[in-house]
């Protein structure tokens, strides 16, 4: 029930690009899904969030798309330049307080390469 | 740098050693978190400080003995370690302890147990 399921676990893509990663959950209580972005020898930083309220957020070259119904949400990178290259985490956690309902999930995270 | 500092970043030792890891953010945030990162697992979330008070202690055994004592600092006390504890714990903070609210992570200790 506390799981986010991630994949895939690792994913090539030429430069220009469009990179997909995908995350399901099973909690429906979850109603705040963030993806961190970590780079080698450096700590997982926020990269996007969406709330459930909306189907899809935008950021630049990145795009959160949320499915409330099948209960999944995924990462679009798109244009993928070699600088993307790190491992993204999805993760999700509610909105209530209260015990650890209010920690964040992850996901076991996906290893991006994007080729020159 | 994300405010978060730890140190050391690299540590070896052996399982009837002591030692500590050190955590130290400039942010002003009132929560900080150790998580411990294995390969191929998500990160799990080891203990939760709000306000330097232990609001979450995901069954972690207690070769792993936390201490906050202010909300600036954090440590991780370590000894007699298993091999299997071998990992990179990372340290975060964030304004508020919930995940709603981003956490700022350090950059990581690398544990080695010999």
């Amino acid at each position: 029930q506390q799981q986010v399921k991630q994949s895939p676990q690792s994913l090539i893509v030429q430069k220009g690009g469009i990179s997909i990663i995908n995350c399901a959950y099973e909690n429906t209580a979850f109603d705040y899904f963030p993806w961190y972005q970590q780079f080698p020898g450096k700590g997982p930083a926020l990269l996007i969030a969406i709330r459930p309220d909306v189907s899809e957020k935008k950021e630049g070259r990145f795009t959160i798309s949320f499915n409330k119904s099948a209960k999944q949400f995924s990462l679009h990178i798109m244009d993928s330049q070699p600088g993307d290259s790190a491992t993204y985490f999805c993760a999700a956690s509610t909105l209530n307080y209260g015990g650890s309902q209010g920690n964040l999930i992850f996901g076991k995270g996906t290893k991006l390469s994007v080729k020159p | 740098e994300t405010g978060v500092t730890q140190t050391p970043r690299h540590l070896v030792m052996g399982m009837t050693n002591k030692k500590s890891l050190k955590c130290e953010q400039h942010l002003g945030h009132n929560a900080m978190y150790w998580y411990k990162q294995s390969a191929k697992k998500p990160l799990e979330l080891m203990f939760v400080y709000s306000l330097e008070e232990r609001v979450e202690n995901n069954s972690v055994p207690s070769r792993f003995s936390p201490e906050c004592p202010n909300s600036s600092h954090l440590f991780l006390h370590l000894h007699t370690l298993q091999p299997e504890d071998s990992a990179l714990y990372l340290c975060a903070s964030s304004q508020d302890a919930h995940g709603s609210y981003e956490q700022y992570f350090g950059p990581g200790t690398r544990l080695t147990v010999t």
